[in-house]
């Protein structure tokens, strides 16, 4: 299956733990993302790589950090967790920062912290 | 500022109404307009965008540059139409997605 994946579906953990999400895509694309949905269905970019360098951070707090390794795999580290970083997750992928924008999403990684 | 606006949060319709998912944006460039759905448990995915000039699943977008606009028509509605619609905008250079808050569109048998 050509897609994007993430690992975890779920992940419930207490306040001020460090965890990490995985993403991977097989599509082939040069540019990936990380989006927050919050608890009113809001959508909006965290980051987006291309070819495994930054591009856009949009203010963050600094305890998110993500990591490329390869074009194929985004992983979004989350240290000192709070309460307000209960969300879901969306990894997305695009072909890159020119032609096509359609983007492809992952299934999304719902984070709760208790 | 680069924003989306969706006014509804939620649209209830019977089905084989007509149903209309307004979508209004603020963008000084030429931006790429989208629209993603996202049915009960599964990913988010793209439904039109606004450069194909496509029908899918029975939807059509028109954008209205003059006013801003990139509502989602169907003229029937189906239960299966059930879903959280989102409109997108892509600002030129930036291959990011600006998103509205979503639309929750129920059709009622």
């Amino acid at each position: 299956d050509t897609a994007v994946s993430q690992t975890p579906k779920y992940l419930v953990t207490q306040m001020g733990n460090d965890k990490s999400i995985k993403c991977e895509q097989n599509l082939g694309h040069d540019t990936m993302y990380w989006y927050k949905q919050d608890s009113k269905k809001f959508l909006k970019i965290m980051f987006s790589y291309n070819n495994k360098e930054l591009i856009i951070n949009e203010t963050v707090p600094n305890r998110f950090s993500p990591k490329s390794p390869d074009k194929a795999h985004l992983n979004l580290h989350i240290n000192s967790l709070e309460l307000g970083d209960s969300a879901v997750y969306f990894c997305a992928s695009s072909p890159g920062t020119s032609g096509s924008r359609e983007q492809f999403f992952g299934p999304g990684t719902r984070l709760t912290v208790l | 500022a680069q924003r989306v606006t969706q006014p509804e949060k939620l649209l209830s319709v019977f089905k084989g109404a007509p149903v209309e998912l307004k979508c209004n944006y603020s963008y000084s460039g030429s931006p790429e307009l989208f629209w993603y759905v996202q049915y009960s448990r599964q990913r988010l995915q793209l439904l039109l965008r606004h450069i194909s000039r496509e029908s899918i699943k029975g939807f059509t977008a028109d954008l209205n540059k003059g006013e801003t606009s990139f509502h989602l028509k169907k003229p029937f509605a189906q239960e299966e139409d059930s879903a959280m619609y989102y409109c997108a905008l892509s600002p030129g250079g930036y291959n990011k997605l600006i998103f509205g808050a979503g639309t929750r569109l129920a059709v009622h048998p």
